[in-house]
């Protein structure tokens, strides 16, 4: 299976630039997406294809990369965002990340 | 607008079975796979499999193959998973959730609010 790395959390006040890594074990070309998920809720699709904005997505999200290193972006970040932030590849098998709980100051 | 309402919380007994539903609503069922994804307590997400609905083909995540079964009903647009011998590793959330219509299946565009299986005696 294609391990997905994130690092557990991070904190930032709002306003700021933030970025979430996910490095891949082995390269997913741009077979990569990322989701926000709230306590209680379902996950939401954010950015699919490694760098494309869903549709409804506010444009202070995006994403980069491709093989193994992707990112994504918000910025700036507001209070609403706080969130776990996950990434799933989708060119081998279907995984997920282990995801990123950003706290906003 | 495309909802996915899934059936309610379920309280299980160990080594019994439990099959929760997925009604889908807003797009034509038999055009885009459903997929089903575990979320256990504090944890991550894990992909279970998916079907079909247009022709019932699945496919599964090897980890769950023997444990979940999907099936799919075109006359009411409701996708099913059955999960077996349940054990208390099997308590969790379960989402059930739309891709698109690209292939392979990639991203999930749209996801059901989850079912909660709790399995204790």
């Amino acid at each position: 299976d294609t391990v997905l790395t994130q690092s557990p959390a991070l904190a930032v006040s709002p306003g700021e630039r933030v970025t979430i890594s996910c490095r891949a074990s082995e390269s997913v070309s741009t077979g990569m997406h990322w989701y926000q998920q709230k306590p209680g809720q379902q996950p939401k699709l954010l950015i699919y294809g490694a760098s494309n904005l869903e549709s409804g997505v506010p444009a202070r999200f995006s994403g980069s990369g491709s093989g193994t290193d992707f990112t994504l972006t918000i910025d700036p970040v507001e209070a609403d965002d706080t969130a776990t932030y996950f990434c799933q590849q989708s060119w081998n098998e279907l995984t997920f990340g282990s995801g990123t709980k950003l706290e906003i100051k | 607008q495309v909802q996915l309402q899934q059936s309610g919380t379920e309280l299980v007994k160990p080594a019994s079975s439990v099959k929760i539903s997925c009604k889908a609503s807003g797009y034509t069922f038999t055009s885009n796979y459903m997929h089903w994804i575990r979320q256990q307590p504090g944890n991550g997400l894990e992909w279970i499999g998916w079907i079909y609905p247009g022709n019932g083909n699945t496919k599964y995540n090897q980890k769950f193959d023997g444990k979940a079964t999907l099936t799919a009903d075109k006359s009411s647009s409701t996708a099913y998973m059955q999960l077996s011998s349940l054990t208390s590793e099997d308590s969790a959330v379960y989402f059930c959730a739309r891709s698109g219509l690209q292939w392979p299946p990639g991203y999930f565009d749209f996801w059901g609010p989850g079912t909660m299986v709790t399995v204790s005696s």
